[in-house]
């Protein structure tokens, strides 16, 4: 399967910072791009997806960017709440086909 | 929309049991469902795509005889997991995908299933 990693593993901002995870994949032929975030024993929620024919998208506090060439994107959330703490997992696919997990960053927020 | 469910979300056997999990899709008609196993505190693993009608497809080092799926109809995928084993216990996750809906990228999570093997 494809190899998907991210960086950080785990990561502590204070509230109201801005956190940035980043996620490479090897498989070029990836068109669908989303970030999920997972709150402990729940399932894994869509919050943000992007596909290969745009480079950036934002929703209020978050934001996806996409860089296809070096197979590279990367989860923005800005204006950190507390409830924002959770693992977040990309899973970049190809339409059609599987969709492989990265590796997960934890995320925590100080009030 | 696109809601997916699972049955049961815990269950606690014997080792040596077998244990059969449900995942139904139940607004929308899912020729593909996924299969995840998640240990604590690691990633989402992979483990078969189940395809209705047809043999479900196991990722590398899966054992599809201790795995056994089954896609009989366009909305349930069963899991079965044969001759269970504490390590065994996890928490599996079943997803199905809507592909005649505007949402055909996206895959939709069920709640998970909590097995624990004693």
């Amino acid at each position: 399967g494809e190899n998907v990693e991210q960086h950080p593993s785990t990561l502590s901002v204070q509230e109201g910072d801005s956190a940035v995870i980043k996620c490479t994949y090897s498989d070029s032929a990836s068109n669908y791009f989303p970030w999920y975030k997972q709150e402990l024993g729940k399932r894994p929620q869509l919050i943000i997806d992007i596909r290969s024919n745009v480079g950036e998208k934002k929703d209020q506090r978050i934001a996806v960017t996409l860089n296809k060439t070096a197979k590279h994107f990367s989860l923005h959330i800005t204006e950190t709440q507390p409830e924002d703490s959770a693992v977040y997992f990309c899973a970049p696919g190809n339409t059609g086909n599987q969709f492989y997990f990265g590796t997960g960053t934890s995320l925590t927020v100080i009030p | 929309g696109a809601v997916v469910s699972q049955h049961p979300s815990r269950v606690i056997c014997k080792s040596g049991t077998s244990v059969k999990i449900e995942c139904r899709s139940l607004d929308f008609q899912a020729t593909t469902m996924f299969w995840y196993r998640q240990f604590p505190k690691q990633s989402l693993m992979l483990m078969a795509t189940s395809n209705e009608g047809s043999k479900a497809t196991y990722e590398q080092g899966v054992e599809k005889d201790k795995f056994l799926i089954n896609h009989a109809s366009l909305t349930l995928s069963t899991l079965t997991v044969t001759s269970a084993h504490p390590e065994d216990s996890s928490f599996y996750i079943c997803s199905a995908r809507d592909l005649a809906g505007k949402r055909y990228n996206e895959q939709f999570f069920g709640p998970g299933t909590r097995l624990t093997v004693l």
